[in-house]
């Protein structure tokens, strides 16, 4: 197994250029959530989705738009980069226990 | 609204010295506690999960514990690859998806 994959690994964009970072699992889980880390802020939730073609926002989803219609994936799309999007993303996928497995992070500038 | 606060931010110990990190929480309800442990450069992985008060796990040096209000995550006797950064999330009842993560504790350990 895989686990969670995530790809890329690094990326960096200029202002107003739009992206897909993408997310897969070969766990067979029915919960993925997409993750931002910024120093001293923890993780915060962008979106999640409970199944495919079910999606729903999490704690901080503006300028980010997400679409599930494989159980096994969950592309993150940038629509307009923004400097304050400057990050590290992460994709989590969690099955019946809640506990969650992360993928390994993309590192995302915008300058 | 769920909270979660882990104290201390930081915190260096010497090769051998025993020491405690707190994870407290205020949720409506309790599903279940999770604790990660997270690399630089890596996505968090999951170390533990308690859910109910009084509960106990272990995994060699570490040791998590659960109240009505708080987690404890008691290393014994830690060398330096227990380095790291350690993460706790609560997961509430009721339905809701959405997990809430401590902005976590910076663990130096050093030889």
């Amino acid at each position: 197994n895989a686990g969670v994959t995530q790809t890329p690994k690094f990326q960096v964009l200029k202002t107003g250029q739009s992206m897909t970072l993408q997310c897969a699992q070969d766990m067979n889980h029915e919960y993925m959530s997409w993750y931002r880390q910024d120093p001293g802020m923890g993780l915060r939730l962008i979106h999640y989705s409970v199944g495919a073609g079910i999606t729903d926002q999490g704690e901080v989803p503006n300028g980010y738009n997400v679409s599930r219609s494989t159980t096994e994936d969950f592309p993150l799309r940038l629509l307009s980069a923004a400097p304050s999007q400057t990050s590290v993303y992460f994709c989590a996928s969690s099955g019946v226990s809640d506990t969650q497995y992360f993928g390994p992070g993309t590192r995302l500038t915008v300058l | 609204e769920d909270q979660v606060t882990q104290s201390p931010e930081a915190l260096r110990l010497q090769e051998g010295e025993s020491s405690s990190l707190n994870c407290s929480y205020t949720v409506s309800g309790l599903r279940g506690l999770f604790w990660y442990r997270q690399d630089p450069g890596k996505g968090p992985e999951f170390l533990f999960t308690l859910y109910s008060a009084g509960e106990e796990k272990e995994k060699e040096r570490l040791k998590a514990t659960l109240t009505k209000k708080e987690s404890f995550l008691h290393i014994t006797a830690p060398k330096p690859e227990d380095s790291a950064t350690y993460l706790c999330a609560v997961h509430p009842s009721g339905g809701s998806y959405i997990p809430t993560f401590g902005r976590g504790t910076s663990l130096i350990v050093h030889p």
